[in-house]
């Protein structure tokens, strides 16, 4: 299976500053056949599902504010927040859903805070 | 506007089956063109895809859950359900369903999900 590791494991940043969080699979996630990576970004706030912010490692999807942005290809990729707003308080997930057969993995989670 | 909700017992006993349903409103599960699915999220693991079926009657499981799970559907009710047998304290969790965002395709990020229901295996 494929592994995504996500660091830091959190970070405390004030508010209107940038806020940015890595994520590394142990195989490319780039299908050469499409030239697309297959990883998407969520929040999830306590006691709710994960919410879908970023696919195909950087379309934002509707409704999410530009202040989130995704790069990278490959194996590595980040998401970026441009200015930490308090909503932004959330722990964030990277997900991939290259693996055939399926087995779509998640990254263990960073957790963003004020400072 | 598609909603999901979750609903089963909230209480397992080790070794029994675990059952849930997710129920859909706002879109037919048999006559969409995507993937429905279930995730769990526990402390120890995280989030953890179980696996997805099209109502067409492709199904998919996680490898390393394979052995123990079944995902069915009544489309006369606009529910699909798990079955997750011989359970464990490690099944302990948070469990999902959600829809796989890319028509047609199982491998895929996902762009709705229920809000969720713990279940916790404890004699």
């Amino acid at each position: 299976d494929i592994v995504m590791t996500q660091s830091p494991d959190s970070l405390a940043v004030s508010l209107g500053e940038r806020a940015t969080i890595n994520c590394k699979s142990s195989q490319s996630v780039l299908y050469s056949a499409t030239n697309k990576n297959y990883l998407a970004w969520y929040q999830q706030k306590p006691g709710q599902p994960p919410k879908l912010l970023i696919y195909w490692a950087s379309t934002r999807e509707s409704g999410v504010p530009d202040r989130f942005s995704g790069s990278g290809s490959g194996t590595d990729f980040t998401l970026t927040i441009s200015s930490l707003q308090a909503e932004d308080v959330a722990v964030y997930y990277c997900q991939q859903y290259y693996s055939n057969p399926p087995d779509l993995t998640f990254g263990g989670g960073t957790k963003v805070e004020i400072k | 506007q598609l909603m999901l909700q979750e609903s089963g017992p909230g209480l397992v006993k080790p070794s029994e089956t675990l059952s849930l349903t997710c129920t859909v409103s706002g879109a037919s599960i048999s006559s969409t063109t995507y993937y429905w699915g279930w995730i769990r999220q526990s402390p120890g693991k995280g989030l953890e895809w179980i696996g997805a079926f099209y109502y067409s009657g492709n199904t998919y499981y996680n490898p390393s859950l394979k052995s123990r799970v079944t995902i069915s559907v009544d489309a006369s009710k606009n529910h699909f359900s798990l079955k997750l047998s011989s359970v464990n304290a490690a099944d302990t969790a948070v469990y999902y369903c959600a829809r796989h965002g890319l028509s047609t395709y199982v491998r895929s990020h996902f762009d709705y999900w229920g809000q969720g229901t713990l279940v916790t295996v404890s004699s």
